[in-house]
């Protein structure tokens, strides 16, 4: 078990510049979640994707931001023309839906710096 | 709209005693109720959890107590170890989607 692994694990950019990060799930691992948590609070909800399909977004995610899960894998969230109110940690986690309420896992995060 | 509370920032208990952790939730909805842990530069790790048909799960040294009446969960740790030192979060999920809202966290600090 290898894990839900996030690169990179931190990502300095200058305001207006594009970001994107990848995260790998867990191999067996179906459900695929974004949060963001920024100082002195818990994650958020961004989106999430069972296989490839995208099944919710939370109004969080402006339209700057853009997650893909292409063949069901891996998964990456672009940010367009950063701003400095997107510094944050962007965490990852995956789950196996089985029909009911399931724990997630969690990568380590990419911490994002807006100058 | 804070749906899932943690009134207490910060916790010191000294090792060996019982450190008790709470969270409250406002969304009668939520079934399904998780408590994970964070160390610095690390992901949050799960730790236990509660299905809203229960009203106490053990694990370990860990329990977490349900109260569905007054909308309040606890995290029990005995005895507490200098190791348990972390931010602790309160988490709750509904039905079949299991996308979490978590608390802002409770900083405990396990003293020798």
């Amino acid at each position: 078990d290898t894990g839900v692994s996030q690169n990179p694990r931190h990502k300095i950019t200058k305001r207006g510049q594009n970001v994107t990060f990848r995260c790998d799930p867990i191999s067996e691992h179906n459900r695929l979640y974004w949060y963001r948590q920024t100082l002195g609070q818990g994650p958020e909800f961004l989106t999430y994707f069972q296989n490839e399909a995208q099944l919710e977004k939370s109004r969080l995610l402006s339209d700057r931001f853009s997650a893909e899960r292409p063949k069901g894998s891996f998964s990456t969230l672009e940010i367009q023309r950063t701003e400095q109110g997107d510094s944050a940690m962007y965490l990852c986690a995956s789950s196996f839906e089985r029909g009911g309420s399931e724990k997630l896992f969690f990568g380590s995060g990419t911490q994002l710096s807006v100058l | 709209d804070q749906q899932v509370k943690q009134n207490s920032p910060s916790l010191s208990v000294q090792e060996g005693r019982i450190s008790i952790l709470n969270c409250d939730y406002t969304n009668s909805m939520f079934d399904y109720f998780l408590w994970y842990k964070k160390y610095p530069a690390e992901g949050p790790t799960f730790l236990i959890s509660i299905s809203s048909i229960k009203d106490k799960n053990e694990d370990g040294r860990f329990t977490v107590f349900l109260n569905k009446s007054a909308k309040h969960l606890s995290l029990h740790i005995v005895p507490s170890q200098p190791g348990d030192s972390a931010v602790y979060f309160c988490a709750a999920s509904y039905g079949t989607a299991s996308k979490l809202t978590f608390g802002t966290g409770t900083r405990l600090q396990v003293t020798l």
